[in-house]
């Protein structure tokens, strides 16, 4: 069974400190692995998506890599901001399919 | 970008009523569309898949004579929840299938709450 889990479950940081969420998988057969944000109420915003083929992506603060032979990905966040504050979800792509963890609920503080 | 639109974005209804939800891709042709549902402080998971001109296939555990999806346009994609009971109260999001197999993109979610 393809699952995915996510851990912690939640996460509450002073503004400013540089943060690791970690996202691991069952099924190491994955196509891509993608990371999102989702805010209260809210649909979901890509952050970044790693191809099976590579190992890490970046955008501006963030950065998450990929491990497909331990089954793992982390997403790091540097120098974090109140507006960070979120659900942060990983999902892996099997096909065209995405399964996804349920998400680590992260809070910033002022 | 690619946008996906869903209506209603809330909608409240009485237990044994049907509610139908849309999906819309505002600026591009999807061929597949994903239904997903979300508990409280659960992952997102799949219900079904539905491509343009034929049945939607449904993953295991979904009822699928409960939750009806048409996909009769290349733009538009449709979940009816039948005889809604409170069990049934879940966010529930859509997603359009881009031109790439790694490529969805998400709508912002219909929150239904029965009552």
């Amino acid at each position: 069974k393809q699952e995915v889990t996510q851990i912690p479950a939640a996460l509450s940081v002073p503004e400013g400190e540089n943060l690791v969420l970690n996202c691991s998988f069952t099924d190491s057969a994955i196509y891509n692995l993608q990371w999102f944000r989702q805010d209260p109420g809210k649909g979901l915003t890509s952050l970044l998506l790693i191809q099976s083929s590579q190992r890490e992506q970046t955008s501006g603060r963030l950065n998450a890599s990929l491990d497909k032979s331990s089954g793992r990905s982390t997403l790091y966040i540097a120098a974090s901001q109140p507006g960070d504050s979120a659900t942060y979800l990983c999902a892996v792509w099997y096909g065209n399919k995405l399964v996804f963890g349920a998400g680590t609920i992260l809070r910033v503080k002022s | 970008g690619a946008v996906v639109s869903q209506h209603p974005s809330r909608v409240i209804c009485k237990s044994g009523t049907s509610v139908k939800i849309e999906c819309r891709s505002l600026d591009f042709q999807a061929t597949t569309m994903f239904w997903y549902r979300q508990f409280p402080k659960q992952s997102l998971m799949l219900m079904a898949t539905s491509n343009e001109g034929s049945k939607a296939t449904y993953e295991q555990g979904v009822e699928k004579d409960k939750f009806l999806i048409n996909h009769a346009s290349l733009t538009l994609s449709t979940l009816t929840v039948t005889s809604a009971h409170p069990e049934d109260s879940s966010f529930y999001i859509c997603s359009a299938g881009g031109t790439g197999a790694d490529t969805q993109y998400f709508g912002p979610g219909t929150r239904l709450t029965v009552l």
